[in-house]
């Protein structure tokens, strides 16, 4: 089976900077995206890698290392409304996400 | 642009009953993608579709669950009969190519609760 493993929980401090990982090994890879949940509302895409190396999109950057099977998502100057579930998801084949379980990210003053 | 909508938020029936729930996808999106989150798992994938064809229905979890697109535009999701692990967080999204770099838009999600 796929398994795509990230923290349940996380707790940074605003202002600062957090790294939220994610491992997976599955059958096939065809790119990994990360995308951001608050309660009650639906994910919003943040990043998206499918090659080695860092993807930066503001205070959000993105790395991917295929040979490890390993993301993590990179958050800068980190804000209240940061706060949010992190879902690391991957597609394998066809268009199916295989999801992790979600980071739960609390940015405390 | 209007985003991915679903409809309920919240829908709360007995078991045995029968629950619809609808997804409007964004204008001009041609994919459009069902997944679920129970209690404490991670959101798995049941279905998806190209316009009004079935692309890949290997995640429904069983023959109690009916997706359909007729016309190609919004789609229903209709569980008949309800069971009690039916209940969770049922997501829609929706990407205009049917490519794996195409990012999926998702809707807010309906949350069922069988009782």
């Amino acid at each position: 089976g796929q398994n795509i493993d990230q923290p349940t929980e996380m707790t940074a401090t605003e202002g600062a900077i957090v790294q939220i990982n994610c491992t997976y090994q599955t059958s096939g890879f065809n790119g990994l995206f990360w995308y951001q949940q608050h309660a009650g509302e639906a994910p919003t895409f943040l990043s998206y890698n499918v090659l080695d190396g860092l993807e930066e999109k503001g205070r959000f950057s993105s790395f991917l290392s295929r040979s490890k099977g390993y993301s993590y998502l990179l958050l800068k100057e980190l804000q209240m409304k940061d706060s949010a579930s992190y879902l690391c998801a991957v597609i394998i084949i066809g268009n199916q996400f295989y999801f992790g379980t979600g980071t739960s990210l609390t940015v405390i003053p | 642009e209007a985003g991915v909508t679903q409809f309920p938020s919240h829908s709360v029936i007995e078991k045995g009953q029968t629950v619809t729930l609808r997804c409007d996808p964004i204008s001009g999106h041609d994919n459009l993608y069902w997944y679920r989150r129970v209690m404490g798992k991670e959101i798995k994938f049941l279905l998806h579709f190209v316009k009004e064809s079935k692309q890949d229905e290997s995640g429904m979890p069983n023959n109690r669950f009916l997706a359909e697109r007729t016309g190609g535009t919004y789609s229903t999701l209709k569980v008949q009969p309800a069971e009690l692990e039916d209940s969770g967080v049922y997501f829609c999204a929706s990407s205009q190519e049917a490519l794996s770099t195409d990012t999926q838009y998702f809707g807010p999600g309906t949350r069922l609760t069988v009782l």
